[in-house]
């Protein structure tokens, strides 16, 4: 069974900070991997999307890596702003559509 | 920029009433999903939909569940008899394909009480 890790479960940084929130997942056999922004009482925003053939993908002040045969993922964020405060998710998926998600990262970027 | 929606946003019904939840998925999407996420727990699956049929559902998704979809724009989950425990945030989701990214709603808030 597919478990998601985060690491760390908060984090919290001054404005401006570069910053690397990990995400390790236990079957290496994904199809893809997602990172969401979720706000308190929120859903969750989409921020980038990795296939499995894939080593990284960047959105401006966003990059996400994937390194799927040690069964990790980093979303790192440059410049951070205190409009980035939120808690980070990474989901995982088979190709049989379950997604599985970590618990994510409680970030707080203090001005 | 089109969107997934959700109604109502906060919904609160006694044990073992039946709720329905409402999704207006994204509309050239074909892949619309059901997760729910308890207060402080992870997001969870609960189904998968396509073609106008389930194509997985996880073991929270027991009898007490049931999708649809009535018309060309709505999806919905119903859940028949509702208990303390499906007192939870439900999310819809919805996608064109699964290579692509899926695009959440903004989750309805259901109380049990």
């Amino acid at each position: 069974k597919q478990e998601v890790t985060q690491i760390p479960a908060a984090l919290s940084v001054p404005e401006g900070e570069n910053l690397v929130l990990n995400c390790s997942f236990t079957d290496s056999a994904i199809y893809n991997l997602q990172w969401f922004r979720q706000d308190p009482g929120k859903g969750l925003t989409s921020l980038l999307l990795i296939q499995s053939s894939q080593r990284e993908q960047t959105s401006g002040r966003l990059n996400a890596s994937l390194d799927k045969s040690s069964g990790r993922s980093t979303l790192y964020i440059a410049a951070s702003q205190p409009g980035d405060s939120a808690t980070y998710l990474c989901a995982v998926r088979k190709k049989d559509n379950d997604m599985r998600f970590g618990a994510g990262t409680r970030l707080t970027v203090k001005p | 920029e089109p969107e997934v929606t959700q109604t109502p946003s906060h919904q609160v019904t006694q044990m073992g009433q039946e709720v329905i939840l409402r999704c207006v998925p994204i509309s050239n999407h074909l892949y619309f999903y059901w997760y729910r996420q308890i207060l402080g727990q992870k997001v969870e699956f609960l189904v998968s939909f396509y073609n106008n049929e389930i194509s997985e559902k996880s073991e929270i998704f027991d009898d007490q569940f049931s999708v649809e979809r009535p018309d060309g724009s709505n999806f919905t989950l119903k859940i028949r008899s509702t208990k303390l425990e499906d007192s939870a945030m439900y999310f819809c989701a919805s996608e064109q394909g699964a290579e692509y990214e899926q695009y959440f709603g903004p989750g309805t808030r259901l109380t049990v009480t």
